[in-house]
């Protein structure tokens, strides 16, 4: 069965204090892994996409990693406005649906 | 490019009426779009997928008489509870895909701001 496990469910960070999130995956053919960042009220805001083991992207402090088994968005110095959920999610090939993992809320603390 | 609207961003209704909520692709045809239900700390849980000018495909567990949707046109797409309950109240949010065999990416999949619904 297609899963897509988050960790840590919760994170409180000091400004400042860089860190890792990290999104596990197991699923029967990957065409694409995605990180969403979700402010309460909202609908999820897209940030990045991987295709392949290997990959990396940044946008500001943030720098998303994919391995054959697992995604890290790192977090570099943050700021209390990237507070947010993040939520990982994978394509998978043969179906058109998102698999969403339970997301990791994380709080920068001023 | 790659916006999604979605309206109304909340609504509150009594028990038994219907509520219907709307999801449009404003610069993109969207070939494909999805409802999603959050419940409060949780993650997106998909209930349909539906694809224009056909019928949804539900998840398992979701009531297709419960939760109409049409998706009539490629900017459009509709969610209808019918006979709402108090149970049903929660966030909804959707989802619209660019063309069958667009990459994955900014507007590969964008989603809609969310419908916050609160049956009374």
């Amino acid at each position: 069965e297609d899963q897509v496990t988050q960790s840590p469910e919760a994170l409180r960070l000091q400004e400042g204090e860089s860190s890792s999130l990290n999104c596990s995956y197991t699923v029967s053919g990957l065409r694409g892994l995605f990180w969403y960042r979700q402010d309460p009220g909202k609908g999820p805001e897209f940030l990045f996409t991987l295709y392949s083991a290997g990959e990396e992207k940044e946008k500001e402090r943030l720098k998303a990693t994919l391995t054959k088994k697992e995604s890290f968005l790192h977090i570099t110095a943050p700021k209390p406005e990237d507070s947010a959920t993040y939520l990982c999610a994978v394509g998978i090939q043969g179906a058109q649906k998102l698999v969403f993992g339970q997301g990791t809320r994380l709080t920068i603390n001023p | 490019g790659a916006v999604v609207s979605q309206h109304p961003s909340w609504v509150i209704c009594k028990s038994g009426t219907s509520v219907k909520i709307e999801c449009r692709s404003l610069d993109f045809q969207a070939t494909t779009m999805f409802w999603y239900r959050q419940f409060p700390k949780q993650s997106l849980m998909l209930m349909a997928t539906s694809n224009e000018g056909s019928k949804a495909t539900y998840e398992q567990g979701v009531e297709k008489d419960k939760f109409l949707i049409n998706h009539a046109s490629l900017t459009l797409s509709t969610l209808t509870v019918t006979s709402a309950h108090p149970e049903d109240s929660s966030f909804y949010i959707c989802s619209a895909r660019k063309g069958q065999g667009a990459i994955y990416g900014i507007g590969g999949y964008t989603f809609g701001s969310g419908t916050r619904l609160t049956v009374v």
